[in-house]
């Protein structure tokens, strides 16, 4: 069955320092979101992306992150200067349509700001 | 935001019995539809089971039903047959609403515990 890929499954990094967290969506997926998820917490909408664009950001979703899809395959999010309260599990995930089957998260990358 | 409400923060249920777990959503949307997700201890997301708000049979999955109630904007989980494997945090999401376009929107979700 095919799967959205994410990479690194956890990363550290240093508060201040830029992190990219990487995702391979399931290949004719059209379109692409991360989510973010504090631990203890709900999972959270950060950023949707279609068309090599984004069509949806929330409020968290503030000029420190960017979200591109630089070769067709990876979907990427960065972070551009951590902040503590950027840790979190970050969940990417596609779709093929707007459709609601077929909808598929990732494994997750947590990221531990310290 | 949508409101999603799932009022049980945490279950404690038997292996081999049944839980229901309740999810309640504020919509005034008349099509759109409703997800659930297991997230065990290692963090993965699982899909569980959907249901659009026009589908005339509540959804079923295996040990996994949906008792989709659209009037009372209620969608709860029943898991039959409880399992040691069914320990996990659940989380309910619409999707399609006014509020849920194209993306969906979690409740705080519901920590079930399974004792043997």
């Amino acid at each position: 069955e095919p799967e959205v890929t994410q990479t690194p499954s956890h990363q550290v990094t240093q508060m201040g320092q830029e992190v990219i967290l990487r995702c391979v969506p399931i290949s004719n997926h059209l379109y692409f979101y991360w989510y973010r998820q504090i631990l203890g917490q709900k999972v959270e909408f950060l950023v949707s992306f279609y068309n090599n664009e984004i069509s949806e950001k929330s409020e968290i979703f503030d000029d420190q992150f960017s979200v591109e899809r630089p070769d067709g395959s990876n979907f990427t999010l960065k972070i551009r200067s951590t902040k503590l309260e950027d840790s979190a599990m970050y969940f990417c995930a596609s779709t093929l349509g707007q459709g609601a089957r077929g909808y598929t998260f990732g494994s997750g990358t947590r990221l531990t700001v310290v | 935001a949508q409101k999603i409400t799932q009022t049980q923060p945490g279950m404690f249920v038997q292996e081999k019995e049944a839980v229901t777990l309740d999810c309640t959503y504020d919509t005034s949307d008349q099509s759109y539809g409703l997800f659930w997700y297991k997230q065990p201890s290692s963090g993965e997301m699982i899909f569980l089971i959907y249901q659009g708000s026009y589908d005339e049979q509540n959804a079923t999955e295996g040990r996994y039903s949906l008792n989709f109630q659209k009037a009372r904007k209620s969608a709860n989980l029943v898991i039959s047959a409880s399992q040691l494997g069914d320990s996990a945090m659940y989380f309910c999401a619409p999707w399609g609403t006014t509020d849920s376009w194209g993306k969906l929107q979690f409740g705080a979700g519901t920590q079930v515990v399974v004792t043997p």
